[in-house]
């Protein structure tokens, strides 16, 4: 199964089921946009990146959608697995502020096997 | 793989005391940053470091912060006069390149300032 939705700040799914991690940015003229995983300790690890002139990526196991009308960024992570039990962040770059990234809520992905 | 790296891992510092944060970003970034990260909640932007001065700083960023390249290697943050309110994770970063090439930033593993 699958979890989709509004921003949640936990998401709890079985390994193998496919999770969905959404995320609303805030500037209408941010550009580009990231998804860190940030696991108990740790800093933040880069999982995948779009600009605003796509919908879509894909990368290994994970898909993000870019929805600029309603300013939604999602995070698609195929047959979950207890590893990708971490924090999830995304974040946002506005081109006129220069290049730091704006974290936003970050949502807690637990993976029970 | 090159990282990003962090020292101290934990301070403990009593109010009023300076403390220094020491990174050593990943050798080919021209661009450094510091964010924060109080306890169970998100990633703060503090500031950003571009050709040995500021380019960007956020509110969170008042006159107790400065940062610092002393040499090559080393980008600084050192907090004049800590708060109880400055306990908390900071996370340097760096990154490679201009908007327009890849934006992604190397996170170090944190250092935890615990202001008592």
């Amino acid at each position: 199964g699958e979890s989709v939705g509004l921003h949640l700040p936990t998401l709890s799914v079985q390994e193998g089921d496919n999770s969905i991690i959404n995320c609303a940015y805030s500037n209408s003229a941010s550009d580009y946009f990231i998804w860190y995983k940030q696991e108990s300790g740790k800093g933040p690890q880069f999982i995948i990146d779009i600009r605003s002139n796509m919908d879509k990526r894909q990368g290994q196991r994970v898909t993000v959608l870019l929805n600029k009308t309603v300013k939604h960024l999602s995070l698609q992570i195929a047959a979950t697995q207890p590893g990708d039990s971490a924090v999830y962040f995304c974040a946002e770059n506005n081109p006129v502020a220069g290049t730091a990234l704006i974290f936003g809520k970050g949502t807690t992905l637990s993976v029970s096997s | 793989e090159p990282e990003v790296t962090q020292t101290p891992s934990h301070q403990v510092t009593q109010m009023g005391q300076e403390v220094i944060l020491r990174c050593v970003p990943i050798s080919n970034h021209l661009y450094f940053y510091w964010y924060r990260q109080i306890l169970g909640q998100k990633v703060e932007f503090l500031v950003s470091f571009y050709n040995n001065e500021i380019s960007e700083k956020s509110e969170i960023f008042d006159d107790q912060f400065s940062v610092e390249r002393p040499d090559g290697s080393n980008f600084t943050l050192k907090i004049r006069s800590t708060k109880l309110e400055d306990s908390a994770m900071y996370f340097c970063a760096s990154g490679l390149g201009e908007r327009g090439d890849t934006g992604e930033l190397f996170f170090g593993e944190g250092s935890r300032l615990t202001v008592l």
